[in-house]
């Protein structure tokens, strides 16, 4: 079974600065899809980042962009130039690409609080 | 577009009541269907999921149970629950044309 461990269970960055939050995740498998949620206050999870396990390049979405470590399984997420609206929970997820396997797994969650 | 609705918003149940929490889809067919539980302040845990009409998967065995009477709906359910029951369930569905799956806003359940 798969696993995703976010060993980071807070993380508290000045507005405007940088956070990175760690992902590792447990699998046998050589294709699968990789993703980063949020989770406001509101509690509604919003998708932030995905990136395909066959892509070598890592993704990016506007200030979040993601450091793939396929060898290393590890799937960190960066967050640039910091904005008070990014306080929320971020969750790492993890889904096979094998066509009848439709699990998804998810981390335990990383709280980021913003400072101003 | 594709829209999901889950509801009640939040629930106040007390111990050895039964349970319905509904969720359906709107503008997809034949999607795959999660119930996940979220306890306070922690990561999310999945219950079940479905990949077709009348086909359910249990990840956790426990005190609930789901069920897909229509391609777009999952029902979770409980004869009586439990304190241990509290938490907030939110559902999701995912189709193959898609590869991130897609939440509805949830319900938070509290068992008194």
């Amino acid at each position: 079974a798969q696993t995703v461990t976010q060993s980071q269970p807070e993380m508290s960055v000045q507005e405007a600065e940088t956070v990175t939050l760690s992902c590792t995740y447990d699998t046998s498998e050589s294709d699968y899809y990789l993703f980063w949620y949020k989770q406001p206050p509101s509690r509604q999870m919003i998708l932030v980042i995905r990136q395909e396990a066959y892509k070598q390049q890592n993704a990016t979405e506007n200030r979040f962009s993601v450091n793939f470590q396929k060898a290393a399984k590890s799937f960190s997420l960066k967050i640039s130039d910091s904005q008070l609206g990014d306080a929320a929970m971020y969750f790492c997820a993890y889904r096979s690409a094998r066509l009848n396997d439709y699990k998804l797994s998810f981390g335990a969650g990383t709280t980021v609080t913003v400072r101003a | 577009s594709q829209t999901i609705h889950q509801w009640p918003a939040t629930l106040v149940q007390p111990v050895g009541s039964p349970l319905s929490l509904e969720c359906t889809v709107e503008g997809t067919s034949n999607p795959n269907l999660y119930w996940y539980r979220q306890a306070a302040g922690r990561g999310l845990q999945l219950l079940f999921y479905s990949v077709g009409i009348g086909q359910i998967s249990s990840e956790v065995p426990q005190n609930l149970s789901a069920s897909r009477p229509q391609d777009r709906q999952f029902i979770l359910s409980s004869k009586k629950l439990l304190l241990s029951d509290s938490g907030f369930y939110l559902c999701a569905w995912l189709t193959r044309l898609r590869t991130e799956a897609f939440f509805g806003q949830g319900t938070r359940l509290t068992v008194v």
